[in-house]
């Protein structure tokens, strides 16, 4: 079956740009978590969305919102991109909150310059 | 919030030797405890995991061993070999799912021949 799609692949902004990242779960996947992974930081939970409701929040500003889709479907948004937003934001799913596997996607590499 | 220390950052070992990389929790809520591999260019993938109930688990070369009581845990790699050459991620839980993990910063692993 399908895996994790993320899109796009690669994406370059300038600051003070917006962005919108997809993330489609993998076929009967209810729940979407989304992960910012720099090499300074490592990975950083950013937000978890099941059911078209957002569960958990991590600790990042405003800037960063998400949304589900009643197809599971989840994207995430950053406004006003700041050049320390650079990283790869990847994209999990599970069948619920519940489940111990979480399924990872590539990837989405933002590069703000 | 909770913090998960990892170390080493980077591990070389000749193939057919064992690998064993270590991780510190800071908060004693935490149940649930995930391993995962990434490889160059794709996301994270789960390759074992630990519930705080259990000592230690293993699948094939792969165990996961658990002390509650130091809040430590790590994952030991037997035999080698060069496809288990990767980066290798701790993480940790206290929803006892995937629900919103606390990653550690990574060990690079390297099999030589």
């Amino acid at each position: 079956k399908a895996g994790v799609t993320q899109t796009p692949r690669y994406l370059i902004k300038t600051r003070g740009q917006q962005v919108t990242l997809s993330c489609s779960p993998i076929s009967g996947h209810r729940s979407v978590s989304w992960y910012q992974q720099t090499p300074g930081q490592g990975l950083q939970f950013l937000f978890e969305y099941f059911s078209e409701t957002q569960r958990n929040k991590g600790n990042f500003p405003g800037r960063f919102s998400g949304r589900q889709f009643s197809n599971s479907r989840s994207e995430m948004n950053v406004s006003t991109l700041e050049l320390g937003d650079s990283a790869l934001y990847l994209c999990a799913s599970s069948f619920t909150p519940q489940n111990t596997e979480a399924f990872f996607g590539q990837g989405t590499r933002l590069t703000v310059v | 919030g909770e913090n998960v220390e990892q170390h080493p950052s980077t591990l070389s070992v000749q193939e057919g030797d064992s690998a064993v990389i270590k991780c510190t929790y800071s908060d004693s809520a935490s149940n649930y405890f995930p391993w995962y591999k990434q490889e160059l260019g794709k996301g994270p993938q789960l390759i074992i995991d630990i519930r705080s109930n259990v000592g230690e688990k293993k699948d094939q070369r792969i165990a996961v061993t658990l002390n509650k009581t130091a809040k430590h845990f790590s994952l030991h790699i037997t035999e080698t070999q060069p496809e288990d050459s990767a980066v290798y991620f701790c993480a940790a839980s206290i929803s006892g799912t995937a629900s919103k993990l606390t990653f550690g910063t990574g060990t690079r692993l390297q099999v030589t021949l």
